[in-house]
């Protein structure tokens, strides 16, 4: 089993659609990290979050990590064609200082 | 700059063969990583170079080796390859610790028949 855990694994919509993706755990994080990857490349960081509740934006994307630090989501309004992508968490354990990913959610946006 | 290069970009092995990929990083960095993608498995981290000079195991090392050649370069080494190394293969640098931003290179697509 994942140490962190993506939901869904996959997620077809329409475009102008929002969207919520999700990424939980019963691990504690010190910080945790959201990067998209595009088909063959690598990913690229889109957000770090740090602080329990914490919510950040960029453009249309919402990130807000859990309160606890176990679980963040990645909240998307009107999505496009664009943010077709594999969305990807990944978490610093605060007990050990290791770096998870998760296995990401897959999100195709059809025009 | 390039940011983080790997070679070669697709690689098809034999059972048994070996290679080595090649990473590089041009951001001067501290820290390079290696990993493997596969499907529903995430990111996993085979090894870890905090600095130059050292490597540590990851999460999946078995099956291989690196080298930090220098401050650039973080090599990983398939001594004989075998099918269940089927996967790709990210490099990755950091300017510190864990937590900083991961600056990913485009991947290596491996193949073990």
């Amino acid at each position: 089993t994942q140490l962190l855990e993506q939901s869904p694994q996959f997620l077809s919509i329409q475009e102008g659609e929002n969207l919520t993706v999700y990424c939980n755990s019963s691990s504690v994080f010190s910080s945790l990290q959201w990067y998209r990857q595009e088909p063959g490349e690598g990913p690229v960081l889109l957000v770090t979050v740090v602080t329990g509740g914490e919510v950040k934006k960029l453009k249309r994307l919402t990130f807000q990590f859990g309160d606890a630090r176990k679980d963040s989501s990645l909240h998307i309004t009107a999505a496009q064609p664009g943010d077709t992508g594999l969305y990807l968490c990944a978490g610093v354990l605060e007990n050990n200082n290791d770096m998870r990913f998760g296995a990401g959610t897959r999100l195709t946006v059809k025009p | 700059n390039a940011g983080v290069t790997q070679t070669p970009k697709f690689q098809v092995l034999k059972t048994g063969q070996s290679m080595t990929l090649q990473c590089a990083q041009d951001m001067n960095h501290n820290s390079m990583y290696w990993y493997r993608q596969d499907p529903g498995m995430g990111l996993r981290l085979i090894y870890y170079s905090a600095s130059e000079g050292t490597t540590d195991k990851g999460e999946v090392p078995n099956g291989y080796n690196v080298s930090r050649l220098n401050k650039r370069e973080f090599s990983l080494r398939l001594e004989s390859a075998a099918p269940s190394q089927t996967s790709v293969y990210f490099c990755a640098s950091t300017e510190g610790p864990r937590g900083y931003e991961q600056y990913f290179g485009p991947g290596t697509r491996l193949t073990v028949t």
